[in-house]
């Protein structure tokens, strides 16, 4: 079966300090990839998503991901993460058949000064 | 281009009566999947509608039903509400049927008491 796996629920991190979210999928073939933020009571934004090509991709807010393949992954990052980037963060794909989104369990992250 | 509106935002119904929600999706869209959020279940794929037709529908109860117009409108319906129906329910448009071209709406936050 379809899955997405994001491992950690919960990560605190300093503002300033970098970000690495991790996100594994297991399918039988490499879907569309996609990082979303949501902040509490909203909707879901997209930062980024890949389809093929190149597999460093820059997204919204400077953040990036980097898909590999050998290890089903596109963990998300930034290299010096702002206390306004405090949110659920859910990494989610879509089979090249169809249009529904596989969702992660998410990540809360939370930025101290 | 006006992005992906759903009404209402907010709504309160009580446990037995029926609520339907609306998507409206960008214009040009022929796509509308529906999601249900819940803190204990994650972000949930309801159904997809393609072109007045549902093309994939997820594991949910038929209490839970929807519909597609010909403007691309679409409408979900929950008939007799519980409590575990409270939840944000998402809409994504999409402009093609091969998962790469979807965006969300904000959501509508219905309680259910």
């Amino acid at each position: 079966a379809q899955s997405v796996t994001q491992p950690d629920i919960h990560i605190t991190v300093s503002e300033g300090a970098s970000l690495e979210l991790r996100c594994n999928y297991s399918y039988g073939a490499t879907p569309y990839l996609f990082w979303y933020v949501q902040s509490p009571g909203q909707g879901l934004q997209l930062l980024l998503k890949y389809f093929s090509g190149d597999t460093l991709v820059q997204g919204i807010k400077g953040f990036e991901a980097e898909f590999k393949r050998s290890q089903s992954s596109f963990n998300l990052r930034k290299p010096s993460v702002h206390w306004s980037d405090a949110a659920e963060y859910f990494c989610a794909v879509v089979m090249n058949t169809g249009n529904q989104f596989y969702f992660g369990t998410g990540t809360s992250l939370t930025v101290i000064p | 281009k006006a992005g992906v509106t759903q009404t209402p935002r907010y709504l309160i119904k009580t446990r037995g009566q029926q609520v339907t929600l609306s998507c409206s999706p960008i214009s040009g869209h022929r796509s509308v999947s529906w999601y249900q959020q819940t803190p204990g279940q994650g972000l949930q794929f309801l159904f997809e509608y393609f072109s007045e037709t549902q093309r994939n529908k997820g594991n949910f109860p038929g209490r839970f039903s929807g519909r597609q117009f010909s403007n691309s409108r679409s409408e979900m319906n929950v008939s007799t509400l519980e409590l575990g129906d409270s939840a944000l329910y998402l809409c994504a448009s999409g402009l093609t049927g091969d998962g790469r071209e979807q965006y969300f709406g904000p959501g509508t936050r219905l309680t259910v008491t």
